[in-house]
């Protein structure tokens, strides 16, 4: 499967532990995105680079979050002191943004759902 | 504000009959607006798009500015689209920095036999 890859795909967590995910994106693309999606609702956005900048975080991201994309290849995104609203579906997108057709569109992981028990 | 908004949570259709899921935004730029589809236990993948213009699996959907819609139709339901339908909306203009996609909370759409 050449998509984007997320790891791990599920991760139960103590209240106040660190997290940190994964996501491998399709190489060929220039920009990932962060998402957060909880039950009942469509993903929101959290966060994104265009290569290995981050260019735009969104409100959601408190200052217990940080996402990393040093080589501008894969990212990582870590949650800090986990508290229970932080358990949701994280999901990890790619695109490629440029050319004639300007945008191709997101290519989303199957996520990592996270629950903080 | 940008918002997306899906006023169905659930849609129940008999299969061989038109669909119409119903999608509104709110938008003060150019948007450009996407159908996301999501099966059961399967990863998000994009339908279609407004500026294709095209059909994807019997699917169209028409952009109307005047009606700030951009609803999801197909003429005869088959079983398979059953699944939860995300409607959102690009921010993306012109390589700007301002990249994000703005999802509704979708429908879910269950085909009867």
């Amino acid at each position: 499967d050449t998509g984007v890859s997320q790891n791990p795909r599920h991760k139960i967590t103590k209240r106040g532990q660190n997290v940190t995910f994964r996501c491998d994106p399709i190489s060929e693309h220039n920009r990932l995105y962060w998402y957060r999606q909880t039950l009942g609702q469509g993903p929101e956005f959290l966060t994104y680079f265009q290569n290995e900048a981050q260019l735009e975080k969104s409100r959601l991201l408190s200052d217990r979050f940080s996402a990393e994309r040093p080589k501008g290849s894969f990212s990582t995104l870590e949650i800090q002191r986990t508290e229970q609203g932080d358990s949701a579906m994280y999901l990890c997108a790619s695109s490629l943004v440029g050319g004639i057709d300007r945008y191709y569109g997101y290519t989303f992981g199957s996520g990592t759902r996270l629950t903080v028990v | 504000a940008q918002r997306v908004t899906q006023p169905e949570k659930l849609l129940s259709v008999f299969k061989g009959a038109p669909v119409e899921l119903k999608c509104n935004y709110s938008y003060s730029g150019s948007p450009e607006l996407f159908w996301y589809v999501q099966y059961s236990r399967q990863r998000l993948q994009l339908l279609l798009r407004h500026i294709s213009r095209e059909s994807i699996k019997g699917f169209t959907a028409d952009l109307n500015k005047g009606e700030t819609s951009f609803h999801l139709k197909k003429p005869f339901a088959q079983e398979e689209d059953s699944a939860m339908y995300y409607c959102a909306l690009s921010t993306l203009f012109l390589m700007n920095r301002d990249d994000k996609i703005i999802f509704g909370k979708g429908t879910r759409l269950h085909i009867l036999p």
